[in-house]
Order: C-alpha cells, then sequence, then structure tokens
C-alpha cells in the first residue's frame, strides 16, 4: 500500500538556522512526490515537485529512492517560512495523490 | 481518530449529468475545503467553508456549487458535468482557533469521479 509518512508534526528553529521536514514514502512503483505549503488560513500551495528540481524561496528536496525519502530543506529559515507542510506522493497514471498528515514548522525571531 | 469521511469513494456519470459529492469534517472542525485533483496535476482548491460561510474561492467553475451545514458538513454540487471534470476532489477540514498558528488541514480520501 502507498504511504507517506512525516515524523515531525512540529517542528520550531531559530531564524537563520538550517530546517529539515522529513518525508518517507512507501510505494512499489514509480511515485511522483510533491511539498505543499499551507500559511496560515490560506489554502494549500505548491511548493515543489521532484521532477523539475527547482529551488522555490530557498527549499528544494532530493528523492532519495534507495531511502524512500522525499526531505525538503533550506539552509537558512525565514520567519516568512512559518506554515504548514504537506509532502504528497501522486501515481503518476492514476492521478490519485497521498498526502502525509502535515509537519508545521514554526521558524522563531 | 475520526478522520475526514467523503462519500461516495467513486463515481460514475454521464455528460451533461449532475453530481453531489459530500464531506464530513473532523468532529469540532469548523473548515472545509474542497480540491480538484486532475489526472497527473495537482490540487487544484475550489473553495472553502468556515462557520458554513464561503471563506474563500478558487479556480471553481460556475456549474459547481457547494455549501456547509448546520452540522458542518459539506456537499459539492456539480451539475452539467463534462468529460474534463473527471478527477478526484479531495475534501480537508480544519479548526480555526483563535491563534497566530498555522492551522492544521486534514484531508479526505477523495472521491474520484469519473464523467463518461
Amino acid at each position: 500500500a502507498q504511504r507517506v509518512t512525516q515524523p515531525e508534526k512540529l517542528l520550531s528553529v531559530f531564524k537563520g538556522a538550517p530546517v529539515e521536514l522529513k518525508c518517507n514514502y512507501s510505494y512499489s512503483g514509480s511515485p511522483e512526490l510533491f511539498w505543499y505549503v499551507q500559511y496560515s488560513r490560506q489554502r494549500l500551495q505548491l511548493l515543489l515537485r521532484h521532477i523539475s528540481r527547482e529551488s522555490i524561496k530557498g527549499f528544494t528536496a532530493d528523492l532519495n529512492k534507495g531511502e524512500t525519502s522525499f526531505h525538503l530543506k533550506k539552509p537558512f529559515a525565514q520567519e516568512e517560512d512559518s506554515a504548514m507542510y504537506y509532502c504528497a506522493l501522486t501515481y503518476t497514471n492514476a492521478g490519485k495523490s497521498t498526502f502525509g498528515d502535515g509537519t508545521t514548522l514554526t521558524v522563531k525571531p | 481518530a475520526a478522520g475526514v469521511i467523503q462519500s461516495p469513494r467513486h463515481l460514475i456519470k454521464e455528460k451533461r449529468e449532475t453530481a453531489t459529492l459530500k464531506c464530513y469534517p473532523i468532529p469540532r472542525h469548523d473548515t472545509v475545503y474542497w480540491y480538484q485533483q486532475g489526472p497527473g496535476q495537482d490540487p487544484q482548491f475550489l473553495i472553502s467553508f468556515y462557520e458554513k460561510m464561503q471563506s474563500d474561492k478558487g479556480s471553481i467553475p460556475d456549474r459547481f456549487s457547494a455549501q456547509q451545514f448546520s452540522d458542518y458538513h459539506s456537499e459539492l454540487n456539480m451539475s452539467s458535468l463534462e468529460l474534463g471534470d473527471s478527477a478526484l476532489y479531495f475534501c480537508a477540514s480544519s479548526f480555526h482557533t483563535y491563534s497566530d498558528r498555522t492551522y492544521e488541514q486534514y484531508f479526505g480520501p477523495g472521491t474520484r469521479l469519473t464523467v463518461t
């Protein structure tokens, strides 16, 4: 069965510190992995997709198929990064996505 | 723990028909969000309700309407269905506390709508 696990429910760092949000998945095929972000009282927004390998707002994420991980990283966290982050897995042909439970990131001044 | 419930899980309709999707949020959650995800696409926000009032509106077609009822469940009504409406429709719920923190959003399993 497909599953996305975000082991940290809450993550708190100080401004300027590095941050890593963990995401592990289980899927037998070749998934597409995404990170979504939700700022306070706003809709879910796409942050990153692994196939594009681009950096958005200083965030990067590398798909590690050996470890079945897709951790989200940023070298220097900013206060405006405080939000809810969801890791999601999509089955390319079926179009179905499975989301993790989310990690609330708080960046303290 | 109870999660977000969506019904039906699968729905097959023909073009020009009408469909109604239902979402039952986690108990005590007061906000419901609807997302549409087409095959191989990202979830697209459609509409949200807070305390039975529409709180935000995204890319929801005029053929669609939604509401949140007194028991906080929500229904997405889709009329004059088109082939392009075939997608997975996610509902999510959250509880808006009076704080500066972000609000956790819990997603349902989705309703897969197929329009033939």
